[in-house]
């Protein structure tokens, strides 16, 4: 069974600050993971994927994520925060084939003027 | 290219009536996954079609169902609506990669249901 675990139901970032939006996994096998971000009223948006090419994932919008096998975690990561990134950000583990992503409980980013 | 689509956008009903939601996935796209959103409880996993057969399903009560078209749309019922099914329901398409490789699942907006 795979499970993912988001530390921080809430984050709270000056504009120009360092996004850091935390996540651990759990799986019995090498997991494929994955950010999504989801603007209010819509659907998820794919923010980038982690598919054991390269541990660090670099995605839109100016976000990058390090898969850290020793920490079971694959952390987000923005370097300087932007009003627009105010959102709900969840990460997703799978394994191989079509399975259903597993989701984690979400992170609202709140990004402070 | 035309992204997943799903409908209705809305879609209020009252306890114990009956709801639809439909969704179109990408063209070429073969496997259609339901999720719930609602109020609180992050994305809970509801049912997977591929090939017009339901693959998995996840912890959900029988009364919620559904099936996948020749042309690989789909239809999710809700039978005997309770006011907690009220949320976000969202649809997802993915090629998938023949048993290997990541699954990349693209999203529709999703479709709001309100139980009265």
């Amino acid at each position: 069974a795979q499970s993912v675990t988001q530390l921080g139901s809430h984050v709270s970032v000056s504009e120009g600050a360092l996004v850091l939006l935390r996540c651990n996994y759990s799986s019995s096998v090498p997991p494929y993971l994955f950010w999504y971000v989801q603007y209010p009223n819509q659907g998820l948006q794919l923010l980038l994927k982690y598919t054991s090419a390269a541990t660090l994932v670099k995605g839109i919008n100016g976000f990058e994520a390090e898969f850290k096998k020793s920490e079971t975690s694959f952390h987000l990561t923005k370097p300087s925060a932007h009003m627009s990134d105010a959102a709900e950000y969840f990460c997703a583990v799978s394994g191989t084939g079509r399975r259903a992503l597993t989701f984690g409980s979400g992170t609202r980013l709140q990004v402070q003027p | 290219e035309a992204g997943v689509t799903q409908s209705p956008t809305h879609l209020i009903k009252t306890r114990g009536q009956q709801a639809t939601l439909r969704c179109s996935p990408i063209s070429g796209h073969t496997s259609v996954y339901w999720y719930q959103q609602a109020l609180g409880l992050g994305l809970q996993f509801l049912l997977w079609y591929d090939e017009g057969e339901e693959r998995n399903r996840g912890n959900f009560p029988p009364r919620f169902s559904g099936r996948q078209f020749p042309n690989y749309s789909s239809e999710l019922n809700v039978n005997a609506l309770e006011l907690e099914d009220s949320a976000l329901y969202l649809c997802a398409s993915s090629l998938g990669t023949g048993g290997t490789g990541a699954n990349v699942l693209t999203f529709g907006a999703g479709s709001r249901l309100t139980v009265l």
